[in-house]
């Protein structure tokens, strides 16, 4: 049972365009939500979070769009660059009994043509 | 600076071996965590500790183990390793619970299980 989707595995964008990366969701208790960027041979890195109590985070060209009653997220990236080429995956976080973990979605690989 | 490092970077073993890989932080961070990443899967948590003599199980652990005896490190050992646990190993750390804390990756090891 996957309770976070990233439906698209890959997206092609033409460099200077908008890219939008999308993530879905299906357990309401999620409280925190994350993206992560990846480039090959390297671990994931961290890139933009938001709150389950807000809707929007902006961090410069990196803005995350939450939809709680839909229960998707999506990232904006804009403009896009060739170095922005990665595999991007959202995570969401459960606490459960003063525990807590992290939901990873499959990964969406971006590619940002020059 | 403050890293976090795994090693072996890649290792090939034979069905039925011990294998443990190591993961060293110098953060300082309370929190460790074991993922795998796999296509079609994202990444999965192993097991994840919150600080020395901690260990807990997450959503992949059957075949795994960890331990904890100092803050800088969480080996993680497979008992006898299977094919199934061919996959690339993440391991990662953050500093507390708080709203807003993220998780650093390491660069990740390769394991081939023959």
């Amino acid at each position: 049972d996957q309770q976070v989707k990233q439906n698209s595995p890959s997206l092609s964008v033409q460099e200077g365009r908008i890219s939008i990366l999308n993530c879905d969701y299906t357990n309401s208790m999620f409280d925190y939500f994350l993206w992560y960027k990846k480039y090959p041979a390297e671990g994931p890195t961290f890139l933009i979070s938001i709150s389950s109590i807000k809707d929007k985070n902006e961090d410069g060209r990196f803005t995350v769009f939450l939809n709680k009653s839909a229960k998707h997220l999506s990232l904006h990236i804009v403009p896009s660059q060739p170095g922005d080429s990665a595999v991007y995956f959202c995570a969401a976080r459960l606490v459960t009994s003063g525990t807590y973990k992290y939901i990873f979605g499959t990964g969406t690989r971006l590619k940002v043509l020059a | 600076d403050a890293e976090i490092t795994q090693s072996p970077r890649h290792k090939i073993t034979e069905t039925g071996r011990q294998v443990t890989l190591a993961c060293h932080q110098t953060w300082n961070h309370n929190n460790m965590f074991w993922y795998r990443q796999d296509l079609g899967h994202g990444l999965r948590l192993i097991h994840y500790s919150y600080g020395v003599q901690d260990t807990n199980k997450g959503e992949v652990s059957d075949g795994y183990s960890v331990s904890r005896s100092n803050t800088e490190d969480l080996p993680l050992t497979l008992e006898s390793a299977a094919s199934s646990q061919t996959s690339v190993y993440f391991c990662a750390s953050s500093e507390s619970r708080r709203q807003k804390e993220t998780q650093y990756f390491g660069p990740g090891t390769r394991l081939l299980v023959l």
